[in-house]
């Protein structure tokens, strides 16, 4: 079965922090992983991810795929309290066209 | 742009009763998603369709739940009769294509009582 495991479940900083999460997958034929951004409302894309080792950045957030080890990471550098979100990831595969989420890691950053 | 157009963004009915969610996608957005986001968990996809027709519908409990995309764009998600455990988020989704990220909206949040 497939399955997404993002670790840790949640995480509590302060500001100016350096933050690494974590998301592992088993799916077969493997598409495509993504990252995303949930405050109260609609989870909001950040990356999208299909090649291995290769960095995406946007400003302050980072990313990079590890498709050899099955995992992903998504590093906050100089962390703001605006940071303060759950953090999704899903996994796409090429067999069912549908993301498969994993729970998050509820990150909160404080002054 | 404009995003993803969800309405109600909050309802609250009894168990039993049926409600009905609306969703309109990106315009020119092929692909929409319906999930169900309950309390603490990912979203769970419930329903994809490629234009008006469905993709996968395999998590849709079918026996009480419904969905449907006239014509290609807005569609609706029918929940009759609701339970308890039907509590949660819905999100919508739209994509321009099977292989890319999914844009949401705002999502309904549904109470069960």
């Amino acid at each position: 079965e497939d399955k997404v495991v993002q670790s840790p479940l949640s995480l509590v900083v302060h500001e100016g922090d350096t933050v690494t999460l974590n998301c592992s997958y088993e799916v077969t034929n493997f598409r495509s992983l993504l990252w995303y951004k949930q405050e109260k409302k609609a989870p909001t894309f950040l990356f999208m991810l299909t090649s291995s080792g290769i960095e995406k950045k946007s400003g302050r957030l980072s990313s990079i795929l590890d498709k050899k080890e099955l995992f992903s990471i998504l590093n906050i550098t100089a962390t703001q309290t605006g940071d303060s979100a759950v953090y999704l990831c899903a996994v796409g595969s090429y067999n069912t066209d549908k993301l498969i989420f994993g729970t998050g890691t509820r990150l909160q950053v404080f002054p | 742009e404009a995003g993803v157009a969800q309405s109600p963004r909050y309802k609250i009915i009894e168990k039993r009763q049926s409600v009905a969610f609306w969703c309109n996608p990106i315009s020119g957005h092929a692909t929409l998603y319906w999930y169900q986001q309950i309390l603490g968990q990912g979203p769970k996809l419930l329903i994809q369709f490629q234009n008006n027709g469905v993709v996968d519908d395999s998590q849709l409990p079918k026996d009480r739940f419904s969905a449907e995309r006239l014509k290609g764009v807005d569609s609706t998600l029918k929940i009759q009769p609701a339970k308890l455990e039907d509590s949660a988020v819905y999100l919508c989704a739209s994509s321009p294509g099977q292989n890319l990220g999914p844009h949401f909206g705002n999502g309904t949040r549904l109470t069960v009582t």
